[in-house]
């Protein structure tokens, strides 16, 4: 079974700190990677997409080593909102159309 | 803006009931998939469609039936309620086999 494994945490950080979230993958074959975000009793939604290059979107920069097999997640200056729980995802390999995802990753941002 | 429309957003059945959880899209996505979430578990692939009249298994397919009739349509059947079945189930769609996918809000469903 492909596997994709996340600290669960919860991660509880002051405001203003700066935290990051590891995720390592078995599926050498894969291709895409995802981090979502998910709020409590809500639908998944995407966060930002992970390329090899690692990319950045304000305050969330998301890296991926594929010789590693391992994909992360850093915010800088943590907000209240951003308090949600983080799932790393990645697909099955050869374009096909099934994602895995990992168990999540618990994210409380304190005053 | 719908998105991904799922319905019913509640239900409680008992065990040995069928019923049908319904999912549409009104992005023109030809990739739809259904997905449980149970705590501690993360989110499983039950089936998905790669298009009108394509379905296929994903992880955890027992206990659940799918068609695609139509782009928009992807319901999900439950043929005969277990209390295992009880969970959060999330449909999704994507425009592509690797893009982004766009989830609907949930039916929580529990099984007595």
């Amino acid at each position: 079974r492909k596997e994709v494994e996340q600290d669960p945490g919860p991660f509880n950080v002051p405001e203003g700190a700066t935290v990051a979230f590891n995720c390592t993958y078995s599926n050498s074959a894969s291709q895409s990677f995802f981090w979502y975000r998910q709020d409590c009793r809500k639908e998944p939604k995407l966060l930002m997409s992970v390329y090899s290059s690692g990319n950045e979107d304000g305050r969330f920069t998301a890296q991926l080593n594929r010789a590693s097999q391992y994909i992360s997640l850093l915010i800088r200056d943590s907000k209240l909102s951003d308090s949600a729980t983080y799932l790393c995802v990645v697909d099955s390999g050869a374009g096909s159309y099934q994602l895995t995802f990992g168990k999540g990753t618990k994210l409380s941002v304190i005053p | 803006n719908a998105g991904v429309t799922q319905t019913p957003k509640f239900q409680v059945l008992k065990t040995g009931q069928s019923m049908t959880l319904q999912c549409a899209q009104d992005m023109n996505h030809e990739y739809m998939s259904w997905y449980r979430q149970d705590p501690g578990m993360g989110l499983r692939l039950i089936h998905y469609s790669v298009g009108a009249g394509i379905t296929d298994q994903g992880e955890v397919p027992n206990g659940y039936n799918v068609s695609r009739s139509t782009t928009e349509d992807f319901p999900l059947r439950l043929l005969s309620a277990a209390p295992s079945q009880t969970s959060v189930y999330f449909c999704a769609s994507s425009y592509s086999a690797t893009g982004e996918a766009f989830f609907g809000q949930g039916t929580r469903l529990t099984v007595v």
